[in-house]
């Protein structure tokens, strides 16, 4: 069964208004989660790392005051899209590590369109 | 910074035939961890096998199997016996492991024709 999931599962919002995607770790303490972003047909690209207590650390080219994110315990990081325009429309996937420390889980992901 | 390379956009086989998706990766670490997920139409990533550095011996998984060249940083993903189920897109991935984060190709999307 699922190990990683998301909610919701696809969201449309208006230009302008801000959007909270959540990601909760299923039957573990994921001190560290990670947030994706896919454009259609492409790859996965890595937001940011989500660190449970701490700041998250961001990507070069991300914009950390537009995208929010606060992984306030073990189970749930939280991803919020500050003043969404219809350019942050994409797939929003996040997943945990387990395993030893070195695979990730992913969640099913969330699609965001912003009209 | 590590970078993964999948030169094929896309490849097509016949059912129950075998193909082979190629990946290289650019790394000067020796101890990393190489993954190849399956993204199908769901767009769930689903993990198909996983490749530890340190070993030398290819990891297979059923009707998956990895040739893993680290001299060369290769990492090809062959599949045996192929079902219309394997239609989807892989992705290549390379990981440090421990907090580090997971590098991903540009994926190659698999067509399997009946």
């Amino acid at each position: 069964g699922a190990v990683v999931s998301q909610h919701p599962s696809w969201v449309i919002c208006k230009s302008g208004t801000s959007v909270k995607i959540e990601c909760r770790s299923l039957d573990f303490q994921a001190t560290t989660m990670f947030w994706y972003r896919q454009f259609p047909k492409q790859s996965l690209m890595l937001m940011a790392t989500s660190n449970e207590g701490s700041k998250a650390t961001y990507e070069q080219g991300v914009e950390k005051d537009k995208f929010l994110i606060n992984h306030a315990s073990l189970t749930l990081s939280t991803l919020t899209v500050t003043s969404a325009h219809p350019e942050d429309s994409s797939f929003y996937i996040c997943s945990d590590q387990r395993e030893g420390g070195y695979e990730q889980f992913f969640g099913p992901g969330t699609r965001l369109t912003v009209l | 910074a590590q970078t993964v390379t999948q030169s094929q956009p896309e490849m097509s086989v016949q059912e129950a035939e075998t193909v082979t998706l190629s990946c290289t990766y650019d790394t000067s670490e020796s101890d990393y961890y190489l993954f190849w997920y399956k993204q199908p139409p769901s767009r769930q990533m689903i993990l198909v096998i996983r490749q530890e550095a340190y070993k030398q011996q290819n990891a297979t998984e059923n009707r998956f199997s990895v040739n893993f060249q680290k001299a060369a940083k290769s990492f090809s993903l062959k599949i045996s016996d192929s079902q219309l189920g394997d239609a989807a897109m892989y992705f290549c991935a390379y990981s440090l492991g421990g907090a580090g984060d997971m590098r991903f190709g540009a994926g190659t999307r698999l067509t399997v024709k009946p």
